[in-house]
């Protein structure tokens, strides 16, 4: 009941391109759905998250879309850049506790 | 700040080793967080402190390993004796209290040989 489902494993994007990462979970007390992004040799690093009290949240080109009822959330990239290639995950976080459950990730690759 | 310091950055041992990571927390950061990275398990949270007391430690993977906080400063992760398995990327992360966002540092590669 804790997992993070994530998918794909690996997606490859053209430059321009949207690139979507999906992740659904099982537990209704998590209650914080962050994403990270992770370069080469780096730790992952907060790139947007949402509460389930709304159903998207945009930052520049970045969205997490959540559905409650479906108890899934995906990320959105726009307009896909080189920079963006990374590994990305998912994560989940319950009411009064502050140990976040990862994805598994998505190494995400955006081709010229 | 210089956000969450760890050392050493990589650390390659002989199975049967004692190795110690440590980690400096962000000032002020109330949290402090232990991982793991690997390619077939992912991102596993080992243990988690609060003001420098040990949480939930159900991560831990069996006795061999240990973590402490002495001090709102400073962590170590110990592993002793150390075993090829034990290969991996080790995070440190804080966090502040009442904000859920975890910084986390630069990671030690750990290679046992």
């Amino acid at each position: 009941q804790q997992q993070v489902k994530q998918s794909p494993q690996s997606l490859i994007v053209q430059k321009g391109g949207i690139s979507i990462i999906n992740c659904a979970y099982e537990n209704t007390a998590f209650d914080y759905f962050p994403w990270y992004q992770q370069f080469p040799g780096k730790g992952p690093a907060l790139l947007i998250a949402i509460r389930p009290d709304v159903s998207e949240k945009k930052e520049g080109r970045f969205t997490i879309s959540f559905n409650k009822s479906a108890k899934q959330f995906s990320l959105h990239i726009m307009d896909s850049q080189p920079g963006d290639s990374a590994t990305y995950f998912c994560a989940a976080r319950s009411t009064g506790n502050e140990k976040l459950t990862f994805g598994t990730g998505t190494r995400l690759t955006i081709i010229p | 700040d210089a956000g969450v310091i760890q050392s050493p950055r990589h650390e390659v041992t002989e199975m049967g080793q004692e190795v110690t990571l440590r980690c400096k927390p962000i000032s002020g950061h109330d949290y402090l967080f232990w991982y793991r990275q690997t390619m077939m398990r992912g991102l596993e949270l080992l243990i988690y402190f609060n003001n420098n007391v040990p949480i939930d430690d159900s991560g831990m993977p069996e006795d061999r390993f240990s973590a402490k906080m002495p001090n709102a400063s400073f962590s170590t992760l110990k592993i002793q004796p150390s075993e090829p398995r034990d290969s991996a990327v080790y995070f440190c992360a804080s966090s502040e209290q009442g904000r859920h966002e975890q910084y986390f540092g630069p990671g030690t590669r750990l290679t046992v040989t």
